[in-house]
């Protein structure tokens, strides 16, 4: 069956530092693979997404960056945080090129201080 | 901006009461899907409902959706305590290909009380 990890589940960060959250995806090959950002009380903001390794579309320009070394590896990073980076992150797959839900980790809550 | 609108933005209820919520979209779609997030947690799938479907069915769920009022419903029949939650609509426009992206509305928090 197919999982998604998403790790950690809560990070405190200071500004200016750096950021790496890492989502894998098992049981699945070449899926589509998304990262979402979600403010307090708020709907999903869509970050970036990717079809494929290396293939990365931005959403909204920001402070952040996504990359995929492999087929089922996402990471989101950035050099410097800035406050308001902080907010809920949630990783994401769904089947490419079906009507399939998608399927989220379990969220990692980001909080820069 | 926000493709989906839910309505309302919050609704309490008794158990055993019906609830409905309600979505808004602007543009062409794919499909619409329901999503349920307990809070804090990650988000779950309950229902896709394609753009040619007009009624959809999952246990306690209803979903209906009207293409020509760019709108669609969720009903939870027969509510629980564990219902409790916030409910999401997304849709995948028509014009996003093979890439699917959802863009999610602001959400619905369902408070069902024993």
């Amino acid at each position: 069956s197919q999982t998604i990890h998403q790790w950690p589940a809560t990070l405190v960060q200071p500004v200016g530092s750096p950021l790496s959250l890492e989502c894998t995806v098992e049981g699945t090959s070449n899926p589509n693979l998304y990262w979402y950002r979600q403010a307090a009380g708020r709907g999903l903001q869509l970050l970036f997404y990717s079809v494929g390794i290396g293939q990365i579309s931005s959403e909204v320009p920001q402070n952040l960056s996504a990359s995929r070394p492999q087929d089922r590896q996402f990471i989101l990073s950035s050099k410097k945080l800035l406050l308001s980076d902080s907010g809920f992150y949630l990783c994401a797959w769904t089947d490419r090129g079906r009507n399939y839900g998608y399927t989220f980790g379990s969220g990692t809550r980001l909080t820069v201080v | 901006s926000q493709q989906g609108e839910e309505d309302p933005q919050a609704l309490s209820i008794q158990e055993g009461e019906n609830a409905t919520m309600n979505c808004s979209y602007k543009t062409s779609i794919n499909n619409l899907q329901w999503y349920r997030q307990n809070s804090g947690r990650g988000l779950v799938h309950l229902i896709l409902i394609r753009s040619n479907e007009r009624e959809k069915h999952s246990g306690r769920l209803r979903v209906t959706l009207d293409t020509s009022k760019k709108s669609s419903s969720l009903l939870i029949t027969a509510s629980r305590a564990a219902d409790t939650a916030s409910y999401f609509c997304a849709t995948v426009l028509v014009s996003s290909g093979s890439a699917r992206q959802l863009t999610f509305g602001s959400g619905t928090q369902l408070t069902v009380l024993p």
